[in-house]
């Protein structure tokens, strides 16, 4: 079974440019989540999806961070303007489990940098 | 402040010796995970409990809940290199699907 992947591993923009980061879960997980650790500090959650659906997103920091998951499958998250305060680690995450809470499955992480 | 504060921030030790990092809260929760990150790669589940005093091992590993459901303890016999890693503990937290993690401890074994 192929894991989560993320793209891409790195990402280095300037300040005020926009960048993209894929994920595509493991096959037949409804559950997926966004989640990001800035440095020295935990990782925290961004958002959830089940299916295509937006279940939370109370963890997204602000308007300029747009996650999509047309059909249900991959999702994107778009930082858009990007600033300092962006850079660090970008986890995807997804779970079988519906209905319920289930431990999760990561990918290795897109590390944004904003210089 | 965390959530779930994870003490040693850091720990240095030699292959062959034993140690325990642990996993404390003020809250209660229904589950405690552990993970495993090693650089470049995303955590990795070891082990989930839910039972206030539950003990499971995995290998050389032991992982206890607390009684309260408030903190965990991790414990590794005999540490080798292959050890070597971030380990974070995590619950489930604010009714939904929603994960919180710990800040980690960062283990070190020199062989």
């Amino acid at each position: 079974e192929a894991g989560v992947t993320q793209f891409p591993s790195h990402s280095v923009i300037e300040k005020g440019q926009t960048v993209t980061l894929r994920c595509d879960p493991i096959s037949g997980h409804d559950n997926l989540y966004w989640y990001r650790r800035v440095m020295g500090k935990e990782i925290k959650f961004l958002l959830h999806f089940v299916k295509e659906s937006k279940q939370d997103e109370s963890g997204m920091p602000n308007n300029r961070f747009l996650a999509e998951r047309t059909g249900g499958t991959y999702s994107t998250l778009k930082v858009q303007p990007a600033e300092l305060e962006d850079s660090g680690v970008y986890f995807c995450a997804s779970s079988q489990v519906t209905g319920g809470w289930s431990p999760l499955h990561f990918g290795n992480g897109t590390r944004l940098t904003v210089t | 402040t965390q959530l779930l504060e994870q003490s040693p921030q850091f720990l240095s030790i030699q292959e062959g010796e034993n140690l325990t990092v642990y996993c404390n809260s003020s809250s209660v929760f229904s589950s405690l995970q552990w993970y495993r990150q090693e650089p470049g790669e995303g955590p990795v589940l070891l082990v989930t409990v839910v039972t206030g005093g539950e003990v499971k091992k995995l290998k050389r590993l032991t992982f206890q809940f607390g009684d309260a459901r408030k903190d965990s303890s991790l414990h590794i016999t005999a540490a080798q290199p292959g050890d070597t890693g971030l380990y974070l503990c995590a619950a489930p937290r604010g009714g939904g699907f929603k994960t919180i993690f710990g800040a980690g401890t960062r283990l070190f074994v020199k062989a």
